[in-house]
């Protein structure tokens, strides 16, 4: 097992572009949560998804959105960037009934230019 | 509203010598309390969790609910010691584990 993947790795974009990130949860997880870590900077919290929904929001604003597939897989959709969107982005997964066990991936490197 | 703060971005210590990191929370109900590492190269990982009270690689944190604190402790530094730790919060009850966390501390542990 892989544990969690992210992809891409690093990311380039431009004001105003928007952009799609991805992750695969860790074999058996059902629930995934995404984050934002700036530099010099804890990781905060953007949303959760469990059951193809969002269970959990964070002071984020509407150009940040998500989804979760069936196979528990999930994506991070950002509209509009801003220079201040340039961040490590990353998910974590959790094991279905132990959502505080959180194992994260190596993150995505989002740069807005 | 839920705030962790760890003052020190930076701690330096000598192998063998006594560790903590400090760690200061604020949350109005019941609070879940984590501490996540992250080595160089490495992703970020659970170290321990308030609930659990083990002791992992030599680590250990109390709640002291009084004080809103959880700091980390070690009694020896090891040089493998040396990463980047974040202290988490996450409310106890209420379905889903929104993690707040902390600024970091760097820990430096020098032979």
């Amino acid at each position: 097992d892989a544990g969690v993947t992210q992809s891409p790795t690093h990311l380039i974009k431009t004001r105003g572009q928007q952009v799609t990130l991805r992750c695969s949860p860790k074999s058996g997880h059902d629930t995934v949560s995404w984050y934002q870590q700036a530099l010099g900077q804890g990781p905060q919290f953007i949303f959760q998804y469990y059951e193809e929904e969002e269970r959990q929001r964070g002071n984020f604003p509407d150009r940040f959105s998500g989804h979760q597939f069936p196979n528990y897989s999930s994506e991070l959709n950002v509209n509009a960037l801003l220079l201040g969107d340039s961040a490590l982005y990353l998910c974590a997964s959790s094991p279905p009934g132990q959502s505080y066990e959180q194992y994260f991936g190596p993150g995505t490197r989002l740069t807005v230019t | 509203a839920q705030r962790v703060t760890q003052p020190e971005k930076l701690l330096s210590v000598f192998k063998g010598a006594p560790v903590e990191l400090k760690c200061n929370y604020s949350y109005s109900g019941s609070p879940e309390l984590f501490w996540y590492v992250q080595y160089s190269r490495q992703r970020l990982q659970l170290l321990l969790r308030h609930i659990s009270r083990e002791s992992i690689k030599g680590f250990t944190a109390d709640l002291n609910k009084g004080e809103t604190s959880f700091h980390l402790k070690k009694p020896f530094a090891q040089e493998e010691d040396s990463a980047m730790y974040y202290c988490a919060l996450s409310p106890l009850t209420g379905g889903g584990n929104k993690l707040t966390f902390g600024t970091g501390t760097q820990l430096k542990v020098e032979l």
